[in-house]
């Protein structure tokens, strides 16, 4: 079983709408979370990190995470089409970081 | 502050060869991985250093890849001999300690032919 699953996409979303990325994790010791962003040919860079039960905003992103159900996940406010990129979550698992395969997400103009 | 640096940013090299990447962490990080990540797929864990000891390497194909990382700062990961399988991009990433936020280097394209 892999530690971290994602819908491997691709998700369309028009410019301006909601674009919401999932993820599950299977160890419930993981402790953090983290969504990145990687553009085609380019190297994963970080968006934002939860360690906590809820919500976490951060301009147009905000994370949740519900460790009962172990999933996380990103919303995307206002999409843009400079969002287009594959989306990956990464878990902490005892001090171990896993990604997942990553989402694809297309914003259309 | 700079960021992760890698070495080389490509490599071409023929099935059975040997090859080499270097990686220097952002100054002051602890943790350093190194990740395997094939064209469409997330980047896949190899090891993980701390300091200079090993804390992960499960997914190490240790019967052709080693990696080092003398005195807790540079590491090199090396693979002796390179199979097709291996094209791959290989990233650094580096963090400040276990379980706070990773940062990557921009990585090294392998290509075996």
């Amino acid at each position: 079983q892999k530690e971290v699953e994602q819908n491997s996409g691709p998700l369309s979303v028009p410019e301006g709408a909601i674009a919401s990325l999932n993820c599950t994790y299977s160890d419930r010791g993981s402790q953090s979370f983290f969504w990145y962003r990687q553009y085609s040919g380019k190297s994963p860079e970080l968006i934002m990190f939860i360690y906590s039960n809820g919500d976490k905003e951060d301009g147009r992103f905000t994370a949740q995470l519900n460790k009962a159900s172990q999933y996380v996940s990103l919303l995307i406010r206002d999409s843009q089409p400079s969002d287009s990129a594959t989306y990956l979550c990464a878990a902490d698992n005892f001090n171990k970081f896993y990604f997942g395969s990553g989402t694809k997400l297309n914003v259309k103009p | 502050e700079a960021g992760v640096a890698q070495s080389p940013r490509y490599k071409i090299i023929e099935k059975r060869q040997s090859v080499a990447f270097w990686c220097n962490p952002i100054s002051g990080h602890a943790t350093l991985y190194w990740y395997q990540q094939i064209l469409g797929q997330g980047p896949k864990l190899l090891i993980q250093f701390q300091n200079n000891g090993v804390v992960d390497d499960s997914q190490l194909p240790k019967d052709r890849f080693s990696a080092e990382r003398l005195k807790g700062v540079d590491s090199t990961l090396k693979i002796q001999p390179a199979k097709l399988e291996d094209s791959a991009v290989y990233l650094c990433a580096s963090s400040l300690r276990a379980n706070t936020e990773a940062f990557f280097g921009q990585g090294t394209r392998l290509t075996v032919v």
